[in-house]
């Protein structure tokens, strides 16, 4: 079964809403949390690195007042893509590392994020 | 800069065919190589490799590393229409669990 959880799975929005996406790993704690977005016939694209009780790590070109990313606790990770416009619009998914298990990242099942 | 590099990046060939995919990688702090499976939603993990020349196999899909050249190659025999997906290769590095993922290669199956 699926061991990180992600929810909305699919969300449409007018332009200028804000749009939180929940990571949740189900049965490991995740200190870490991964970002990543996805265009159409493209490859995932690492955003930033969910730090818990610390401040997220951003890629380069990634705008930290854009997406935001809260990781308070040790199974739940936020991103919230502030004030969005259509070219936010994108797939978005999270992944954890278990160091647990001997499989590096569980990904959740993503956010198709659709801005009109 | 840490970079992954698939080819061909996409490929048609008929049911029953065998096919290989290529991943090429250039990284500091090399830990792991991983092939991943996406098709509608997010990837789903097919092999994890660390060790050159030993061969990961899971029903008609393989796969090999080769740290010395870099280089990973994943198997497909007999293939299905159900194989028909976007097979990604990232790798996997020492510094903050990150993986880095290359552009895929999107692989059709004609029936």
């Amino acid at each position: 079964g699926a061991v990180v959880s992600q929810h909305p799975s699919r969300v449409i929005c007018k332009s200028g809403t804000s749009v939180k996406i929940e990571c949740r790993s189900l049965d490991f704690q995740a200190t870490t949390m991964f970002w990543y977005r996805q265009f159409p016939k493209k490859s995932l694209m690492l955003m930033a690195t969910s730090n818990e009780g610390s401040k997220a790590t951003y890629e380069q070109g990634v705008e930290k007042d854009k997406f935001l990313i809260n990781h308070a606790s040790l199974t739940l990770s936020t991103l919230t893509v502030t004030s969005a416009h259509p070219e936010d619009s994108s797939f978005y998914i999270c992944s954890a590392p278990d160091r647990g298990r001997n499989q590096p990242q569980h990904f959740g099942d993503g956010t198709r994020l659709s801005i009109l | 800069e840490d970079k992954v590099v698939q080819s061909p990046l996409s490929l048609v060939v008929h049911e029953g065919d065998t096919v290989t995919l290529n991943c090429s990688y250039e990284v500091t702090n090399f830990r792991s190589l991983l092939w991943y499976k996406q098709e509608k939603k997010a990837p789903t993990f097919l092999f994890m490799l660390t060790s050159s020349g030993i061969e990961k196999k899971s029903g008609r899909l393989s796969s090999i590393l080769d740290k010395k050249e870099l280089f990973s190659i994943l198997n497909i025999t007999a293939t299905q229409t159900g194989d028909s997906a976007v097979y990604l290769c990232a790798v996997g590095l020492n510094r903050d669990d990150k993986i880095i993922f290359g552009k895929g290669t999107r692989l059709h199956i004609l029936p």
